[in-house]
């Protein structure tokens, strides 16, 4: 099956840039999802980039696309305490019986240090 | 709804019993998933609902695990004989339709804990 991979852990101070990598093994993939998840809560949607985009800008976050690569990035700009959460990189697999099966990473926890 | 909600928000139980989660989906939703997180893993697929249908259950873990959804309102997922490596949270999400990818909505999670 599809394999979503990501590092476990990054910590940044608060101003600087977090950057969240994830990679994927499926070349069918048509979209791929980037989910936040705070203590005790559900994931939360952030973002989403078809797999014909190289980049999508929602104000503070950049995802970055390398289909080539197989390799799907997430910025955030201006990191704030409150952005301190499990960021799940979330791959989408081909149809079947008319559903699109999400494949989830293992999530990155992002630390945002005062 | 605001929101999908899941009850109980905690659940613990003793080994060999049974246990039944609830999800209630965003109204309106016809798609609904059950997703088990392990602690410090990623999300596991169980099983998906297009109304009251399940098309794939190739994911539930066992034979112990079984799902039920009451036309395209509220899914009970329903574990017998617990084990403790059932322990995790059990995640339910909704989206308005399964095809093409739709956004999955996700509520805040049953956390089962099996002793």
């Amino acid at each position: 099956g599809e394999d979503v991979e990501q590092s476990l852990f990054l910590s940044v101070r608060e101003g600087d840039s977090s950057v969240i990598n994830c990679t994927y093994t499926d070349s069918s993939s048509t979209y791929l999802y980037w989910y936040k998840q705070e203590p005790g809560a559900g994931l939360q949607l952030l973002t989403y980039i078809f797999s014909n985009m190289d980049m999508k800008q929602d104000q503070r976050l950049t995802v970055l696309l390398n289909k080539k690569d197989k390799h799907l990035s997430l910025r955030i700009a201006d990191t704030q305490t409150g952005d301190s959460a499990i960021y799940f990189c979330a791959d989408v697999g081909p149809q079947k019986y008319n559903f699109n099966k999400f494949y989830f990473g293992s999530g990155t926890k992002l630390n945002v240090k005062p | 709804g605001a929101g999908v909600s899941q009850s109980p928000s905690n659940k613990v139980t003793e080994k060999g019993k049974d246990v039944e989660l609830r999800c209630d989906p965003i109204s309106g939703h016809t798609a609904l998933y059950w997703y088990r997180q392990r602690l410090g893993q990623g999300l596991e697929f169980l099983i998906y609902f297009q109304g009251n249908s399940a098309p794939d259950k190739s994911g539930l873990p066992s034979d112990r695990f079984s799902a039920e959804r009451t036309g395209e309102s509220v899914s009970t997922l329903t574990i017998q004989r617990t084990q403790q490596e059932d322990s995790a949270v059990y995640l339910c999400a909704s989206s308005l339709r399964s095809g093409g990818a739709d956004t999955q909505y996700f509520g805040p999670g049953t956390r089962l804990t099996v002793l």
